[in-house]
């Protein structure tokens, strides 16, 4: 079955850029659409953006400005900058698929389970 | 974007009870809702989709059901594996939203 594995350093500094990847086993990359979603503590989960394996992106407004998703195929992977951290971006970083991003079938299925990231100096 | 909001924010029952869950949209979305189940430390897992559509392999005791702005999640019979957080997202527009959660503890 199709599994998802977060990768990245759980501890980054105000105002760098957090960088996380996520492992595709299963399955192939170069199909779907691939998601990161966050939630950070206390509060609702967050769609981040995605990037379907021709390298077409789209992102959530409110992040779009800092975050870059890109996918290399030949690794089976998928990975997230977020640039200029806050302590508000600390979270549970999740990655996820989507096999089709039409309206009313759109689902995210299946997911990893997450990676907590901290910003903090 | 459009605001989901959940209710109640976390609930205590037993065994055997049924259990409802509601979620409320800012605006129509027809039945383009998904509903997740997450376990502490385990991966979300997809449980409902578009509104009624149990995933396969899933237990009967779960449906959903509603249209427009209010949806509902029900376990007909709590049973011990059913013990986590629910969210509701909706799939009517990008940015995709979720809920607030719904953490279902035992009494």
């Amino acid at each position: 079955q199709v599994q998802l594995q977060e990768s990245g350093p759980g501890l980054v500094k105000p105002s760098e850029t957090l960088s996380l990847t996520c492992t595709v086993s299963g399955a192939s990359i170069s199909s779907y659409y691939w998601s990161w979603l966050r939630q950070p503590p206390g509060k609702a989960l967050e769609w981040i953006g995605y990037i379907y394996y021709s390298e077409r992106t789209n992102y959530n407004p409110s992040l779009k400005s800092r975050v870059t998703i890109s996918i290399d195929t030949s690794k089976n992977q998928f990975s997230l900058e977020l640039s200029s951290v806050t302590a508000a971006d600390t979270a549970v970083y999740y990655c996820a698929r989507s096999k089709t991003m039409v309206r009313g079938v759109q689902k995210f299925d299946p997911w990893g389970q997450g990676t907590l990231v901290t910003v903090s100096s | 974007d459009i605001q989901m909001t959940q209710s109640p924010s976390s609930l205590s029952a037993s065994i055997g009870d049924r259990v409802t869950i509601t979620c409320r949209t800012s605006q129509s979305i027809s039945n383009y809702l998904n509903w997740y189940q997450h376990k502490p430390g385990k991966a979300p897992k997809l449980l409902i989709s578009a509104a009624y559509s149990l995933e396969s392999g899933d237990p009967s005791r779960f449906s959903g059901s509603g249209s427009g702005t209010d949806f509902t999640l029900t376990i007909s019979s709590l049973q011990p594996e059913d013990f986590a957080t629910y969210y509701c997202q909706q799939s009517f527009s990008s940015p995709w939203t979720f809920g607030q959660g719904t953490k279902v503890e035992i009494k």
